[in-house]
């Protein structure tokens, strides 16, 4: 069974601030992807990230960049000077094996305050 | 660039109705996922379709039921709806190609359902 833990479930931060939302994974499949999804209050999903479990190099996108670790089964995401409109929920999710739905963790609500 | 199509947006109906949850893929999407978010949780997947077939089933009660058409919308049908049937769906649709590692979920906006 697939199973994704994020620990903190609320931060608050001061804009610019640096800020890290954790994530952790279980599963027996060696073939898996990682996700990272933004639901901000509007309520969509927005795709963020994919990762693969045979890649593990780190990925940075303008203020945002992913920490993939398969030897503690994590893939943490974080923000670099932080801004208002990054103050959203956000999701980290895994498919794992011949499974195609994704396994999402209970989300990270981030308050980024002016 | 064009997105998933969820209607209606937003419906309201009274205990035990029925509801029908219309999603129109991302164009040469041919797999459709539903997955459904209560108040302050995280999506559950519910059922997905691949060319028009079921491939996977999740968390779907019985009283639901879904179905994937040759252009690829998909219907998400819901009867005797219940108070714990309010949530927000959604759908998602990706291109399965030849390569799972292209399988990217892109999800609609929701259809946000209030049973009263």
């Amino acid at each position: 069974a697939q199973k994704v833990t994020q620990a903190q479930t609320e931060i608050s931060v001061v804009e610019k601030e640096d800020v890290t939302l954790d994530c952790v994974y279980e599963t027996r499949d060696t073939t898996y992807y990682l996700f990272w999804y933004k639901q901000p209050p509007s309520g969509e999903l927005v795709f963020l990230i994919r990762r693969n479990s045979f890649d593990e190099q780190n990925e940075i996108s303008g203020r945002y960049s992913w920490n993939f670790q398969k030897s503690t089964s994590s893939f943490n995401f974080t923000i670099t000077a932080s801004q208002v409109v990054d103050s959203a929920v956000y999701f980290c999710a895994l498919r794992a094996g011949s499974a195609r739905q994704l396994t999402f963790g209970s989300g990270t609500q981030l308050t980024v305050l002016p | 660039a064009a997105g998933v199509i969820q209607s209606p947006r937003h419906l309201i109906k009274e205990k035990r109705e029925t509801a029908t949850l219309k999603c129109y893929p991302i164009p040469r999407h041919d797999t459709v996922y539903w997955y459904q978010q209560g108040p302050g949780q995280d999506p559950q997947f519910l059922i997905s379709f691949y060319e028009k077939m079921q491939s996977d089933k999740g968390s779907i009660p019985d009283r639901f039921s879904a179905q994937q058409f040759s252009d690829y919308h998909s219907e998400l049908n819901m009867s005797s709806l219940e108070l714990g049937d309010s949530a927000l769906y959604f759908c998602a649709s990706s291109p399965a190609g030849a390569n799972p590692g292209t399988d990217t979920q892109y999800f609609g906006p929701g259809t946000r359902l209030t049973v009263l």
